[in-house]
């Protein structure tokens, strides 16, 4: 069974620059969640979908992050401008029971100068 | 709000047995899970608990309380692959899809 995809695996941009990052869940899960994970510190949610819906963005910061779930299926994750503080390890999650077991792609690591 | 301890490091030697500690605090409880996160590297799922007592997964165990808010993750015969970081989290009370995690626990296995 493939795990979750992400792309890309690494991505340096200058400060107010635009990024999008993107996720293939495993196929038959409904939930997906973006994480962001900052150096020595544990992961914290984003943004959760179930299938294409939005069932959590509380801690997304709306004013400059974005994204979406199409089809349910694939999502994308935009940051526009990002700022230096935005420079993190950025999962993709997915899971059919997601408050026992989630499964996270590789991540993208974005450093932002 | 929901709130997880760990201590921050641990160190230990090939063979032997190391314990890291999640004390918890939430308005609600409903599962603790735990996943191993090598550098660089996803975290990946090793344990849950929802009820008291312990869960065996070969040589990783997990152990939950309820009553004292509390858990640990049980590595026996540490082997040099088991450096990593450990984190505990809970399922969010209000959403018990989300989890929310500790600040993880870096495990050092030494020869």
């Amino acid at each position: 069974e493939a795990g979750v995809a992400q792309s890309p695996r690494y991505k340096i941009i200058e400060k107010r620059q635009s990024v999008a990052f993107w996720c293939n869940p495993i196929s038959g899960h409904a939930t997906l969640y973006w994480y962001q994970q900052i150096l020595g510190q544990g992961p914290k949610l984003l943004i959760q979908f179930q299938n294409n819906g939005v069932v959590d963005d509380s801690q997304l910061p709306k004013d400059r992050f974005s994204a979406e779930r199409l089809k349910g299926v694939d999502s994308t994750l935009k940051i526009q401008p990002a700022k230096l503080e935005d420079s993190a390890v950025y999962l993709c999650a997915s899971s059919l029971d997601g408050g026992r077991e989630q499964f996270f792609g590789p991540g993208t690591r974005l450093t932002v100068l | 709000g929901q709130s997880l301890e760990q201590p921050s490091e641990v160190t230990a030697v090939e063979g032997a047995i190391v314990q890291i500690n999640c004390t918890y605090q939430t308005s609600g409880f409903y599962g603790l899970s735990w996943y191993q996160q090598h550098d660089g590297g996803a975290p990946t799922f090793l344990s849950y608990n929802a009820l008291d007592g312990l869960e065996e997964t070969g040589r990783f165990s997990s152990f939950l309380s309820r009553s004292d808010s509390y858990g640990y993750l049980l590595l026996q015969e540490l082997q040099m692959k088991d450096s990593a970081s450990y984190f505990c989290a809970v399922r969010d009370p209000y959403n018990t899809d989300k989890l929310i995690f500790g600040t993880g626990t870096r495990l050092q296995v030494f020869p």
